[in-house]
């Protein structure tokens, strides 16, 4: 069965400072997908970020980047220079190599600090 | 471009009544369909999903259903709602890509 982990369920950082999110996974399949999305106060889930388990390098995307380790099964979130806008929650998600089911972590409530 | 839609945003309804959510998705065909609930705070647990019409994925035995009737329209049902229904839903389909994209929520309240 496909797990994913997420064991900081608050964190806080310093404005302008860099943070990172845990997340481990576990899973069966060779090919999978793995997601980071943020959902602010008002519900939205916005789509951060996107690795694929055969990406040899890791993704980035603006000041986002997936820390990517396949044998430990990790692929942690970090921001860097974060900003007050940043302060909501964060949930790493994993796509089935099927391409059907997509599991979400518990998440990690951030708080970024002026 | 493609957009999802779902309704209604929010709804407060007693204990023991039916209750129908409705997701519908523009701009894309014979998408991949999810409906996730979350509770206050918590994560998003997966209930349903769907990879064409008629087809349905349960991943939460619950007296909540879920039915695909045509190829961009995802609903999800309950003959009697309990307390334990309360929580945000959000109905998703997945691109080509791999990326989720999510409607605005629904909000229930059983009372």
């Amino acid at each position: 069965a496909q797990k994913i982990t997420q064991t900081q369920p608050g964190m806080f950082v310093q404005e302008k400072e860099a943070v990172t999110l845990d997340c481990t996974y576990d899973t069966s399949d060779q090919s999978y997908g793995l997601f980071w999305y943020k959902q602010p106060s008002s519900g939205e889930m916005i789509f951060l970020i996107y690795q694929g388990s055969y990406d040899e390098q890791n993704a980035t995307e603006g000041r986002y980047s997936l820390n990517f380790q396949k044998a430990r099964k990790s692929a942690n979130l970090v921001i860097s220079a974060s900003q007050l806008g940043d302060s909501a929650m964060y949930f790493c998600a994993m796509l089935r190599a099927s391409y059907d089911k997509v599991i979400f972590g518990p998440g990690t409530s951030l708080s970024v600090i002026p | 471009s493609q957009t999802i839609h779902q309704w209604p945003a929010t709804l407060v309804q007693p204990v023991g009544s039916p209750l129908s959510l409705e997701c519908t998705v523009e701009g894309t065909s014979n998408p991949n369909l999810y409906w996730y609930r979350q509770a206050a705070g918590r994560g998003l647990q997966l209930l349903f999903y769907s990879v064409g019409i008629g087809q349905i994925s349960s991943e939460v035995p619950q007296n909540l259903s879920a039915s695909r009737p045509q190829d961009r329209q995802f609903i999800l049902s309950s003959k009697k709602l309990l307390l334990s229904d309360s929580g945000f839903y959000l109905c998703a389909w997945i691109s080509g890509t791999g990326e989720l994209f999510f409607g605005e929520g629904s909000r229930l309240t059983v009372l």
